[in-house]
């Protein structure tokens, strides 16, 4: 069964500093590959997707994330964190076929100035 | 905006009560989802719905039903509340199955006093 694992419940960095958040998942075939952000009382938003191909994938307010098969991991990275990048950042995993994406736990970004 | 629409924002009621959300996906959209997001569990998978069929389940409680009407809209009943069932309620929409990212609505939050 597919599943998804964040390590880290929360996390604060300084802003200017740089980010990354883990993702680990669990899937027998390639996996499509999601990482969302929510903000305090709004829904999810698509931050960047893998699907295939280049490993390294760009995304929106400047987050990449690097598929890598050997460690089933899909973590999301930003050099350089902004005070309003604090917010709840969930990875996801799809079943290619399937019709249901899982969410992991989720990961709370706190920036400090 | 992600073009979904999820009424109301608010819902306060009692236990034991009937409640119904309501959910019209982006234009263009087949798929919608509902998602149950509550402080102990998580974002928790309930029900897809594709083109008016149901085509996946999640964890989702007997009390509770869904359906997809035929102008693509949709709407989560939720009966026999219980304090329990106090969370915010996700709808989220996409072109196809799990492989299209999905895009959420703000959701509602239902407190049952």
């Amino acid at each position: 069964a597919q599943s998804v694992t964040q390590p880290d419940i929360h996390i604060t960095v300084s802003e200017g500093a740089s980010l990354e958040l883990r993702c680990n998942y669990s899937y027998g075939a390639t996996p499509y590959l999601f990482w969302y952000v929510q903000s305090p009382g709004q829904g999810l938003q698509l931050l960047l997707k893998y699907f295939s191909g280049d490993t390294l994938v760009q995304g929106i307010k400047g987050f990449e994330a690097e598929f890598k098969r050997s460690q089933s991991s899909f973590n999301l990275r930003k050099p350089s964190v902004h005070w309003s990048d604090a917010a709840e950042y969930f990875c996801a995993v799809g079943a290619s076929g399937g019709f249901k994406t899982i969410f992991g736990a989720g990961t709370r970004l706190f920036v400090k100035a | 905006d992600s073009g979904v629409t999820q009424t109301p924002k608010h819902l306060i009621t009692a236990t034991g009560q009937r409640v119904t959300l309501r959910c019209s996906p982006r234009s263009g959209d087949l798929s919608v989802y509902w998602y149950q997001q509550s402080l102990d569990q998580g974002l928790q998978f309930l029900i897809q719905y594709y083109n008016g069929e149901e085509r996946a389940k999640g964890n989702i409680l007997e009390r509770f039903s869904a359906q997809q009407f035929p102008d693509l809209h949709s709407e989560l009943n939720l009966s026999s509340l219980e304090l329990g069932d106090s969370a915010l309620y996700f709808c989220a929409s996409s072109a196809l199955d799990s492989n299209s990212p999905l895009h959420f609505g703000n959701g509602t939050r239902l407190t049952v006093t």
